[in-house]
């Protein structure tokens, strides 16, 4: 069965220093995942996702089957990544979510 | 730009009333999707469509029902609210392929006397 584990429900990080926000899938075939950002007051919205290689904002995340993670990493971080990140693998055009992260930047 | 928008923000009903949350998109997408989500366990999929007048569970279908009539529309309806189903609930869209990218609406706080 499809899951997805985001094992950090909060996380704190200073102003500049670097973060990384894990996320584990379990799935048998060929996954397609991505990483959901939501800012306060905000809807949520698409950050990345794997096939693209892109980043966004200053975030990455790379896909490593052989340990079934997506971890999301961003050298420098802002006040303004303080927000709810959630994890989700795409499957048959339905998405399971993670419980997601609720990271915090301090100044 | 991609709309997803729902009726209402925030809803404040009473135990036992049927409730209908709407939903539309303006992208012409297939598939469409009802979600609650509450702190500590994420997003957890209610129903969701694949085309007009077709529905599927998702994780939590029991206590709701929904109506897709036209594309552009997706209702969920709770036939008794009742206090355990006070939550936010998102309304999303996408396209079948190539990308199963989904757009969110605003939400809906609902909250249930």
């Amino acid at each position: 069965a499809q899951r997805v584990t985001q094992p950090e429900k909060l996380l704190s990080v200073f102003k500049g220093a670097p973060v990384e926000l894990k996320c584990n899938y379990s799935y048998s075939g060929s996954p397609e995942l991505f990483w959901y950002v939501q800012y306060s007051r905000q809807r949520l919205q698409l950050l990345l996702r794997h096939i693209s290689r892109e980043s966004i904002k200053g975030f990455t995340a790379d896909l490593n089957k052989g340990e079934t993670s997506f971890h999301l990493k961003k050298p420098f971080a802002q006040e303004e990544d303080s927000a709810m990140y959630y994890c989700a693998l795409s499957t048959l055009g339905r998405l399971y979510f993670g419980r997601g992260t609720q990271l915090t930047v301090w100044p | 730009d991609v709309k997803v928008t729902q009726s209402s923000r925030y809803l404040v009903k009473r135990t036992g009333e049927k409730v209908f949350l709407e939903c539309v998109q303006d992208m012409d997408h297939e598939n469409m999707f009802w979600y609650r989500q509450d702190p500590g366990l994420g997003l957890r999929l209610i129903y969701f469509s694949y085309d007009v007048k077709m529905k599927e569970k998702g994780d939590i279908p029991e206590g709701y029902s929904v109506s897709r009539e036209k594309k552009e529309r997706f209702s969920l309806i709770l036939e008794s609210a009742s206090t355990n189903q006070t939550s936010m609930y998102l309304c999303a869209s996408s396209f079948s392929a190539p990308s199963y990218e989904q757009y969110f609406g605003p939400g809906t706080r609902l909250t249930v006397t």
